[in-house]
């Protein structure tokens, strides 16, 4: 079956430009996770949403970041006036809810350049 | 604070040997679920192994097996009979709560490298 899907795959932008990243979740995943991973690095969580719960945004680095979900599906992470530290790999990941157990499946990733 | 350690940067080990890559926590819930994934040099997050905090038994994978001693807080992997595909970074992740899914905090990772 269709794994996590993240759009685009490589993305380089000028400093202070706006940027849009997409995810498509695994059909029927209800939780969507939005990490951050700098080279060589962790994970950095930024935003997780679950159902139509409000989300858990207390990742985000700064306003500059936002998140949303439409639909319970399709998530789109927005990085405004990009800033050179927001360069990174930028993973969606999606799991059941409902159990612990239930692992996160990770999307390829969007690897984002600012210039 | 940190809530996952992960102390080893790098390890070696040689094809066929085992090896054990260290994971300490931190949390003051008693629910919580730690996991192990696997990030190949391609990129992609691959679930290794899962272990709740209330079960009995360590988890096992096939080679992989999670050694959890809870009053120490720790969660260590095992790796059995390493293979060359087995390189690569590892991250021990865990997901405090009850039975919702919410956030994971992840470790640093460890790069893992097999020799032949």
């Amino acid at each position: 079956g269709a794994g996590v899907s993240q759009s685009p795959s490589n993305k380089v932008t000028e400093k202070g430009k706006d940027v849009e990243l997409r995810c498509d979740p695994i059909s029927g995943h209800t939780a969507l996770y939005w990490y951050r991973q700098s080279l060589g690095q962790g994970l950095e969580f930024l935003i997780y949403f679950q159902g139509n719960s409000a989300p858990d945004k207390s990742g985000l680095p700064s306003d500059r970041f936002s998140a949303e979900r439409t639909g319970g599906s399709v998530s789109t992470l927005t990085i405004q006036r990009t800033q050179q530290e927001d360069s990174a790999v930028y993973l969606c990941a999606s799991s059941q809810a409902g159990s612990l157990s239930y692992e996160q499946y990770f999307g390829p990733g969007t690897r984002l350049t600012v210039t | 604070a940190q809530k996952i350690t992960q102390t080893q940067p790098g390890m070696f080990v040689q094809e066929k040997e085992a090896v054990t890559l260290d994971c300490t926590y931190d949390t003051s819930d008693p629910s919580y679920g730690l996991f192990w994934y696997k990030q190949p040099s391609s990129g992609e997050m691959i679930f290794l192994i899962y272990q709740g905090s209330y079960d009995q038994q360590n988890a096992t994978e096939g080679r992989y097996s999670l050694n959890f001693q809870k009053a120490r807080k720790s969660a260590n992997l095992v790796i059995s009979a390493s293979q060359l595909g087995d390189s690569a970074m590892y991250f021990c992740a865990m997901r405090e709560g009850n039975t919702n899914a919410g956030k994971s905090t992840f470790g640093d990772g460890t790069t893992l490298t097999v020799k032949p």
